[in-house]
Order: C-alpha cells, then structure tokens, then sequence
C-alpha cells in the first residue's frame, strides 16, 4: 500500500523559499495515471488545493498562487517536491501532499512550516 | 468560476443519521467531488469519490454507514449510525482532469 512522507524545514524567512519534498514508498511516482499534489491548512483554517503534478508531467496549479508555485518530480528518488517562493507569513500552514487516481485518494500525514524571522 | 458551497456546522445525535451537503456552482453540476474528513487534531482522511450520478467508490476501510447520493448540483455525504469518532471537519473537493482541485470551506459535524 503506497505511503507519503512530508519532509523539509519547519521555519522558512519571509521573502525566501519553502521547499519541501514527499516521498513515496509502496509505489512508483513515474507508473500509472497518478496525480500528485500538494495541499495546505493554514493555523485554525480549511483546506487549500496549492497544485499538481501528473505522472506525465503536466501542471495544474491554483491561480492564486501561481506565479510563486513549482512543483516537479524526482524520478530517481521516487520523490514530488514543492518550491513556494517570496513567501509570507501567511503561507504558514500545515503542509499535505496527496496522490489521486481514479479510485481515490491517498494523503501524507503532513508538515508543518511557519515563515517567520 | 468554480465554487463548492458547505455548511459551516452541522449536529446530530449519538446513533442517528446526518447528510451533509456540497454544492456545485452554477454550470458545473456534472462534476465529480471527493469527500474528505479530518478528526480533531489529525490529517486529512479520503473517505470517497462521488459522481454526479450518485454513484461512489469508497477508500480502504471505511465503514459502510458512510455513504454518498447525488442530486443535480448537490453532492451529499450520510453518516448512518453516528458514533462519536465521527465528530470531525468534513470536506468535499472537485474532482477532474484540467480544472483546478478547489476545496468547500468544511463542515464542522458534531455528535451530541
């Protein structure tokens, strides 16, 4: 059964860049019709879908954040990662990554990553 | 643009029955959600893909009190049976190639 795991630093400076990496064990990142995808949940807020990568390659990410997103794939590590940049505090949050296939979802456990000097 | 709407709260007894609600924006009652609970405290937790057809597929290990049912715009999840582990934010998400994967503000259920 695939497994994801969320790592990277728990404090970020504002005006610099989140990087956090999800690694997947129990299943490969580069087979089947994967999306994998990063989600956030700001202190005492609901959910918010930052983007995906598909198993091709494509991105899909939200407009909102857009122009300070990437999100690639690690095929030799068997890992996703995330980059966020000129970050704020407003992008402390509780950190999820996610794989989705037809069938359904599978989430990490999380992370938690305060931008603050 | 493509909105889902929720409920903030929501309450039921001990062993009753709950439907929770998720509604679709105007022009986009063909979509397929994903519904999602988070208990107190915990990550996110996938509980099933619901089509516009009411037709659903459930993740591992989900009890059978949970269940889904479609009507036009409006995606519903029930909660049969409740026990108080169910005491928790519920969430629905779009689901689909293409668009953006928005989440519903969530639903605070609580078990009396």
């Amino acid at each position: 059964q695939v497994q994801l795991q969320e790592s990277g630093p728990g404090l970020v400076k504002p005006s610099e860049t989140l990087s956090l990496t999800c690694t997947v064990s129990g299943g490969s990142v580069s087979s089947g019709s994967y999306y994998w995808s990063w989600i956030r949940q700001p202190p005492g807020k609901g959910l918010e879908w930052i983007g995906y990568i598909y198993y091709s390659g494509s991105t899909n990410y939200n407009p909102s954040l857009k122009s300070r997103v990437t999100i690639s794939v690690d095929t030799s590590k068997n890992q996703f990662s995330l980059k966020l940049s000129s970050v704020t505090a407003a992008d402390t949050a509780v950190y999820y990554c996610a794989r989705r296939e037809d069938i359904g979802d599978v989430w990490g456990q999380g992370t938690t990553v305060t931008v603050s000097s | 643009q493509l909105v889902l709407t929720q409920s903030p709260s929501a309450s039921a007894s001990l062993g009753a029955s709950v439907k929770l609600t998720c509604t679709l924006s105007s022009g986009h009652s063909s979509y397929a959600i994903a519904w999602h609970q988070q208990q107190p405290e915990k990550g996110p937790r996938y509980l099933m893909k619901l089509n516009s057809d009411g037709s659903h597929s459930k993740g591992d290990g989900i009890p059978d009190r949970f269940s889904g049912s479609s009507s036009g715009a409006e995606r519903y999840l029930t909660i049969s049976s409740l026990q108080s582990e169910d005491e928790a934010d519920y969430y629905c998400q779009t689901w689909g190639t293409g668009i953006h994967w928005v989440f519903g503000g969530g639903t605070k259920l609580t078990v009396l």
